[in-house]
């Protein structure tokens, strides 16, 4: 079946530091990937995502890119700050394939903290 | 602004007392699901509705229903709580099936307390 992996976390970094969290996934075929990201308190928010290999998912200076050969979608930010702090998941939607094709797989998280 | 609403934001329920979770939207999305988060944990899907359709995951209990009275409401009944079942429950929607509908729009979630 489908699945994700994430690095395991609490991350915490300075302000302006580089961040990589890393996300590889088991899955047949040419999944979707996503970066979804939940702020204390609030539900999840898509960040960024990834339809076809090659491509690269880019906002608000976060950017991943779907590596079908090594099965990665690495995020990354050049220049981390305060507000970035959250519970960031790495997720995939498995290839469409028409009905049954709607759920997404979620890896288990890894909480950032930026200090300043 | 167009969004997802979950009420109540927190809920207390006593072990065994049945509880309603609901969900409205008012993106006019044909799909809405339900995950359940535990702490530290990733979300895991529940049921999804495609229009009218219930799609139940294999895994989850019987203890959970769902229903669906039209397009922007949804609400997750759970008959008979655990102290097990104690989780942040997450209510998500999209935009029909096809291939080019990835993104799913998650509400705030309802972070229910079973005592």
């Amino acid at each position: 079946g489908n699945s994700v992996t994430q690095m395991e976390g609490p991350v915490t970094l300075s302000e302006e530091a580089f961040l990589t969290i890393n996300c590889t996934y088991t899955a047949t075929g040419y999944p979707s990937l996503f970066w979804y990201v939940q702020y204390p308190g609030e539900g999840l928010q898509l960040l960024l995502k990834a339809t076809k290999a090659d491509d690269k998912g880019s906002n608000k200076g976060f950017e991943a890119t779907y590596r079908k050969e090594t099965t990665s979608f690495h995020l990354e930010k050049g220049s981390v700050q305060v507000s970035d702090s959250a519970v960031y998941f790495c997720a995939l939607r498995k290839a469409y394939s028409g009905a049954g094709s709607y759920q997404l797989t979620f890896g288990k998280g890894t909480k950032l903290s930026v200090i300043p | 602004d167009a969004m997802v609403i979950q009420n109540p934001r927190y809920q207390v329920t006593q072990f065994g007392k049945p509880v309603t979770l609901s969900c409205s939207q008012t993106l006019n999305h044909n799909v809405m699901y339900w995950y359940q988060q535990k702490s530290s944990q990733a979300p895991k899907l529940l049921f999804h509705y495609y229009d009218k359709d219930f799609n139940n995951e294999a895994d989850t209990p019987d203890n959970f229903q769902s229903r669906r009275p039209n397009t922007s409401f949804c609400f997750l009944d759970i008959r008979s709580p655990g102290l097990g079942d104690a989780a942040m429950y997450l209510c998500a929607t999209s935009r029909d099936s096809g291939p080019l509908s990835n993104e799913q729009f998650f509400g705030p979630g309802t972070r229910l307390t079973v005592l």
